[in-house]
């Protein structure tokens, strides 16, 4: 398996437009994890997906960010308007909750730069 | 509020030597303790997972250990080489927040 695949893994844009993070996670994982990571602030849980199902969004900062999982294999994290507040890496991770032994596999990132 | 404190923040040695970066933290319930290595430019991956019962746990170099009373943790690197030269994070499971995230300690392996 080639691992969790995000994209872009670089994206830099100016203050107000819209920016997508994509990921594709692991086949098989039922759980799908958005991560935000700053020098600050280390790493922030976003939201999680169960089975496709948003679980937990209580980590989204505000209304400019959502995410979406359409289906098993496909996410999408999106921010609109961009603030430069907002640069950032953003992580998606995938996993298998079940069991004390839980796991995230993390995906390589996306450095996020808001001008 | 559940919280993880790491120290030290950042640590610079010389190759070859051993190292002890310690965890904090204050989640309750407890249900496990895992440390993440995160190379510089790629997502963090697991190094050792420990749940309650379980005190000490070692994978290659590298040994955990969790004091479930002092809720304290720390990992150990011996022999430490260049490779080793990246972030450490401490990442809690339980309460009510799922999962808590420690900032990590940065460390540089110097030749």
């Amino acid at each position: 398996d080639a691992g969790v695949i995000q994209s872009p893994r670089h994206e830099v844009t100016e203050m107000g437009q819209e920016v997508t993070l994509r990921c594709k996670p692991i086949s098989g994982h039922d759980y799908l994890f958005w991560y935000r990571q700053t020098m600050m602030r280390g790493l922030e849980l976003l939201i999680y997906f169960n089975n496709n199902v948003p679980i937990d969004d209580s980590g989204m900062p505000e209304d400019r960010f959502s995410a979406k999982k359409p289906n098993a294999s496909f996410s999408t994290l999106k921010i609109q308007p961009s603030e430069p507040r907002d640069s950032a890496v953003y992580f998606c991770a995938s996993g298998r909750l079940a069991g004390p032994y839980n796991e995230q596999f993390f995906g390589p990132g996306t450095r996020l730069t808001v001008l | 509020k559940n919280q993880v404190e790491q120290s030290p923040q950042s640590l610079i040695i010389l190759e070859g030597k051993n190292c002890t970066l310690q965890c904090n933290y204050t989640v309750s319930p407890f249900s496990n303790l895992r440390w993440y290595k995160q190379d510089t430019g790629r997502g963090p991956v697991s190094l050792t997972i420990m749940t309650f019962s379980e005190n000490t746990k070692s994978n290659g170099r590298y040994t955990a250990t969790l004091d479930a009373d002092t809720k304290q943790s720390s990992l150990h690197i011996t022999a430490s080489q260049l490779s080793d030269s990246a972030s450490y994070i401490c990442v809690v499971r339980g309460g009510a927040d799922g999962l808590t995230f420690g900032k990590g300690t940065h460390l540089i392996i110097q030749p």
